[in-house]
């Protein structure tokens, strides 16, 4: 079957550097998304991985590594704004999207 | 409008009523996805349609669920005789182009069925 797991929840402090980690197992691989999603809202793109390698984007970075199937979004300098859900999604050999069941992230002064 | 747009954000049914959800994507896109999120979940893919072709429906539950793209620009879900276990967020995204693009997402609605 297809899965994707990552930490139901995490905690970080207003300025610090939290690393968010997903693992997949997918029929085919055609990339990985992160959306960000704030609660009753909906998701919203981060990041795109389909190289190995990582890609930054301003405070966020994503990484991938196909051969592990492996992925982590690292968030950089916290804002308060930044608490929501990271979710990972892996488009499959069908072209679908394939999605993790997100990650609370809870940032405190 | 400049984004996705949904109607209604909030439907509430009684069960064995037929709802209609509508869809209105972003001005051009090509593609246009429907999922299915509950609560704490991520959502889950019901279909896809490329312009007004349903090329993949092989998400949807049950069915009584039914979407529809008539003129390759808005979409409407159909659940018939709802359930409560279809109680859930219903995600609308479209992307410009094929699949492997970024698909932005509609604010969603919540249908709850008593």
């Amino acid at each position: 079957g297809q899965n994707i797991d990552q930490p139901t929840e995490m905690t970080a402090t207003e300025g610090a550097i939290v690393q968010i980690n997903c693992t997949y197992q997918t029929s085919g691989f055609n990339g990985l998304f992160w959306y960000q999603q704030h609660a009753g809202e909906a998701p919203t793109f981060l990041s795109y991985n389909v190289l190995d390698g990582l890609e930054e984007k301003g405070r966020f970075s994503s990484f991938l590594s196909r051969s592990k199937g492996y992925s982590y979004l690292l968030l950089k300098e916290l804002q308060m704004k930044d608490s929501a859900s990271y979710l990972c999604a892996v488009m499959d050999s069908n072209y679908q999207l394939i999605w993790g069941a997100g990650t609370k992230l809870i940032i405190k002064p | 409008g400049a984004g996705v747009s949904q109607s209604p954000r909030y439907k509430v049914a009684k069960r064995g009523q037929d709802v209609a959800l509508r869809c209105d994507p972003i001005s051009g896109h090509v593609s246009l996805f429907w999922y299915q999120q509950a609560l704490g979940q991520g959502p889950e893919f019901l279909t896809y349609f490329q312009n007004e072709a349903q090329l993949d429906k092989s998400g949807l539950p049950s069915d009584r669920f039914f979407a529809e793209r008539p003129e390759g620009s808005v979409s409407t879900l159909k659940i018939q005789r709802t359930q409560q276990e279809d109680s859930a967020v219903y995600l609308c995204a479209s992307s410009s182009r094929g699949q492997i693009n970024e698909q932005f997402f509609g604010p969603g609605t919540r249908l709850t069925v008593l």
